[in-house]
């Protein structure tokens, strides 16, 4: 069965710092990865997505994500945080069929001044 | 394009009552989903659609009922609810297995 694990529940970073949530997945076919931002009381957007091709995965507001299927991970990246980072993010792994997403715990990411 | 919107954003029920949370999209999209989220749990698959007129369990379906009588819609019952029905549900669209869109959400409180 899949299932996707992120490391840390919270993570706190300073305005400016490197950002780095980690997520690593366990599947038994070649898997589709995402990572979704959620802002209080929103639903969840996405934020980029792995299905074929380059491992290294550019998305919106700056985010990018490497697929490592060596480490069977998926760790999301920022140069340089901001304080409209501030979210709970979801990495999340996809079988080739139908689409069923599974997601992992969360990771809330706070941006201090 | 409205998305996927979700009605009622909130509600309150007592133990033992029903409800139908109603999700509607306006992608054309063939496969929808409802989720579940509670803190520390990440979101949880309670049913899903492959297409109109289809159904099937996803990771926590008990308590749980839905029907897909029209492709745009997806709705989620629940027959009899408990405290432990508490949670924010969201519903999701996508086209086959590409990247699923969500709505924004149910607050549903059970007393």
């Amino acid at each position: 069965a899949q299932s996707v694990t992120q490391l840390g529940s919270h993570v706190s970073v300073s305005e400016g710092a490197l950002v780095l949530l980690r997520c690593n997945y366990s599947s038994s076919v070649p898997p589709y990865l995402f990572w979704y931002v959620q802002y209080p009381n929103q639903g969840l957007q996405l934020l980029l997505k792995y299905t074929t091709g380059a491992t290294l995965v550019k998305g919106i507001n700056g985010f990018e994500a490497e697929f490592k299927k060596s480490e069977t991970s998926f760790h999301l990246t920022k140069p340089s945080a901001h304080m409209s980072d501030a979210a709970e993010y979801f990495c999340a792994v996809s079988d080739d069929w139908g689409g069923k997403l599974i997601f992992g715990q969360g990771t809330e990411l706070s941006v201090k001044p | 394009n409205a998305g996927v919107t979700q009605t009622p954003k909130f509600r309150v029920l007592k133990t033992g009552q029903s409800m139908t949370l109603l999700c509607a999209q306006d992608m054309n999209h063939e496969y929808m989903y409802w989720y579940r989220q509670d803190p520390g749990m990440g979101l949880r698959l309670i049913h899903y659609s492959v297409g109109e007129g289809t159904t099937a369990k996803g990771e926590v379906p008990d308590g749980y009922n839905v029907s897909r009588l029209k492709k745009q819609n997806f709705l989620l019952g629940l027959e009899s609810a408990a405290p432990s029905q508490t949670s924010v549900y969201f519903c999701a669209s996508s086209y086959l297995n590409y990247e699923q869109y969500f709505g924004p959400g149910t607050r549903l409180t059970v007393t």
